[in-house]
């Protein structure tokens, strides 16, 4: 089954808005990372949280992580319309599975300039 | 240099053709890996090399070979590939520090594979 599973699948918002992304997962982790993709191209790492933090920020982007409700959560403020992508939530298996990387369904964000 | 790069960018081929696709990072990086991904979908993991060695295979069909020639090179070799796998095909690398889990991981912008 998906290890991470992200709502909403789809966020359309006004440039200056704000984007709100969540993403829930199963099994116990070790870290949790966000990535953004553009239309048709590579992923780009965002944020790494790790288990023992609760918050983490960069730039414009938020982080945060409940372990306890095993969530996590993406804000994005003030969003430009560059923003515009798909965003995934991504854990690792680890023990014996290290590098396994499983990536949540994804949120994909329109900025309207 | 915090680049992955891949190439070629875009192939077309045959369900006869034998193709191959590459990847190369110049960070160090002693974990390589590649992803499949279809439209509107996250990305799978296919493979994981580590130190050069093969340690995750995620029950890829036989008509996907992978190869880690050394360090810094990643091959994908295909051959009697199937419409159902026309993809885009990503590579990933990232540093291997014994004993801890999986860190960032650098992305290349993908091959876009298609199989006619």
């Amino acid at each position: 089954s998906q290890q991470g599973e992200e709502d909403p699948q789809a966020l359309s918002i006004q440039e200056g808005e704000n984007a709100t992304m969540n993403c829930s997962y199963k099994t116990s982790i070790n870290n949790l990372q966000w990535y953004r993709q553009n239309s048709g191209r590579g992923l780009v790492h965002l944020i790494l949280i790790r288990s023992n933090e609760r918050e983490k920020h960069s730039g414009r982007l938020r982080v945060t992580l409940d372990t306890s409700k095993k969530s996590s959560s993406l804000l994005i403020t003030a969003s430009r319309a560059a923003d515009t992508a798909s965003y995934f939530c991504a854990t690792p298996a680890g023990g014996t599975s290290y590098g396994k990387l499983t990536f949540g369904q994804g949120t994909i964000l329109t900025v309207h300039p | 240099d915090t680049e992955v790069t891949q190439t070629p960018k875009h192939l077309v081929m045959g369900m006869t053709n034998k193709k191959s696709l590459k990847c190369e990072q110049h960070m160090g990086h002693r974990a390589m890996y590649w992803y499949k991904q279809k439209a509107k979908k996250p990305p799978e993991l296919m493979f994981v090399y580590s130190y050069e060695k093969l340690s995750i295979n995620e029950s890829v069909p036989s008509r996907f070979s992978p190869e880690c020639p050394n360090s810094s090179l990643l091959n994908l070799h295909l051959h009697a590939l199937q419409p159902e796998d026309s993809a885009l095909y990503l590579c990933a690398s990232s540093s291997f520090i014994t004993g801890t889990h999986t860190d960032t991981q650098y992305f290349g912008p993908g091959t876009r594979l298609t199989v006619l």
